[in-house]
């Protein structure tokens, strides 16, 4: 079965930072250009980052610019964002996924 | 930045309907657009990808059509399961972007 399974995250200080994994499982990661997406509570859906399958391109949105990092390692077939300088306003469903297939969601809360 | 638009953003059906939904590109994407579907509380789910592609495992009665700037997905006989929010996604450009999606309910 074709799945994304995405973990880490949780309660956070504004400021503070976590790290997201997204874990595949039934195909190739290192096949597919992939992204993180994220929904805010009540909210629509938002990109936020995308690598290629090789990293050899990166792309993030203007909201998270320098202060997220998307990274994978296919050899685990694993996908990484790593969020800094957390805000109220990145409180969210965050989730993994290629053009055809998604992830569950990790939940992302920031407050003090 | 491609803009995405998608109407109704609200709709009122009842089971056995033909329900049609657009999303409009303010720039042409080719056929480079998913249409993914979401229930309450759950991960969005792609029903169709490259405009008219049938993903694995949907019923048949969802259909997909466009290239360009117009695109429509079609519900063919709504059934109690597909009431959810549809939402569609442009992959053709960075940054990538979402309709501000349609809510099916029951009328």
């Amino acid at each position: 079965e074709v799945q994304l399974v995405e973990s880490g995250g949780g309660l956070v200080k504004p400021g503070g930072s976590l790290r997201l994994s997204c874990a595949a499982s039934g195909f190739t990661l290192s096949d597919y250009t992939m992204n993180w997406v994220r929904q805010a509570p009540g909210k629509g859906l938002e990109w936020v980052s995308s690598i290629t399958s090789s990293s050899t391109y990166i792309y993030y949105a203007d909201s998270i610019k320098g202060r997220f990092t998307i990274s994978r390692d296919n050899a685990k077939n694993s996908l990484y964002l790593q969020m800094n300088s957390l805000r109220a306003e990145d409180a969210a469903v965050y989730y993994c996924a290629t053009k055809r297939v998604w992830g569950q969601g990790t939940l992302v809360t920031v407050s003090s | 930045a491609i803009q995405l638009t998608q109407s109704p953003s609200s709709l009122s059906a009842s089971v056995g309907d033909r329900v049609t939904i657009t999303c409009r590109a303010s720039q042409g994407i080719s056929s480079i657009l998913v249409w993914c579907q979401q229930k309450p509380g759950k991960a969005p789910k792609v029903l169709i990808y490259d405009a008219s592609n049938l993903e694995s495992g949907v019923p048949s009665r969802f259909s997909g059509s466009g290239s360009g700037t117009d695109f429509t997905l079609t519900i063919d006989s709504l059934q109690p399961e597909d009431f959810a929010t549809y939402y569609c996604q442009q992959l053709n450009n960075y940054p990538l972007t979402f309709g501000p999606g349609t809510k099916v309910d029951i009328k």
